[in-house]
């Protein structure tokens, strides 16, 4: 069946370094763009970057650009997100989500699948 | 940047009401406004996107309704399943996808 499995989260000091991983099976991964998405404790879903099927544009919030970056490797199924100079407001639970495109004249995207997410603690 | 704002933030209800959400973008989004059902220790379930289109396998019993900037979220007959937190979210800047504060509804 179609699943995303993230992993890498963990406990990191604030200014360290930490790479989650995004595990994609049972659909075509390189069909599709992929997101990230965080949620701190007790908060709303923030939405933190996008990139494309072929990994050609990616796109950041505001609150992670210079910082985060996003990646992935259509060869092993694999999205991934790099994060540097953590920072206390970046503790959360990190989603990844498949990108799903619909439409003929209006295209929406929405997030369509979801993985059960990796939690983040930047704690010192 | 666009915003999004919901309301009201929670609701109690009753097993049977039927509830409406509503949320509203700070410009016109067309219909590029997605709801989202969450719920607690759980990733977020796409209910309906490009505003009134019902994902597959969702209960009809979930609508979606608006454009330009009111957009609603009606559930016409509660269901003890349905005690959740609810999230639009605008696609019309793929650039920056934003997420409404969330709605949280709980039992009366």
């Amino acid at each position: 069946q179609v699943q995303l499995v993230e992993s890498g989260g963990g406990v990191v000091q604030p200014g360290r370094s930490l790479r989650l991983s995004c595990a994609a099976s049972g659909f075509t991964f390189s069909s599709y763009g992929m997101h990230w998405v965080r949620q701190a404790p007790g908060k709303g879903l923030e939405w933190v970057a996008v990139i494309w099927y072929d990994g050609s544009n990616k796109y950041y919030a505001d609150s992670v650009k210079g910082r985060f970056t996003i990646s992935r490797d259509n060869s092993k199924n694999t999205l991934y997100l790099q994060m540097n100079s953590l920072r206390a407001e970046d503790t959360a639970v990190y989603y990844c989500a498949r990108d799903f495109q619909v439409g003929i004249t209006m295209i929406v995207e929405c997030m369509d699948v979801w993985g059960q997410g990796t939690t983040v603690t930047v704690s010192s | 940047d666009i915003q999004m704002t919901q309301s009201p933030s929670s609701l109690s209800a009753s097993v049977g009401d039927r509830v409406t959400i509503t949320c509203r973008a700070s410009q016109s989004i067309s219909s590029y406004l997605n709801w989202y059902q969450q719920k607690p220790g759980k990733a977020p379930k796409l209910l309906i996107y490009a505003a009134s289109s019902l994902q597959s396998g969702v209960p009809s019993r979930f609508s979606g309704s608006g454009s330009g900037t009111d957009f609603t979220l009606t559930i016409s007959s509660l269901q003890p399943e349905d005690f959740a937190t609810y999230y639009c979210q605008q696609s019309y800047s793929t650039l920056l996808f934003t997420f409404g504060p969330g709605t949280k509804v709980d039992i009366k």
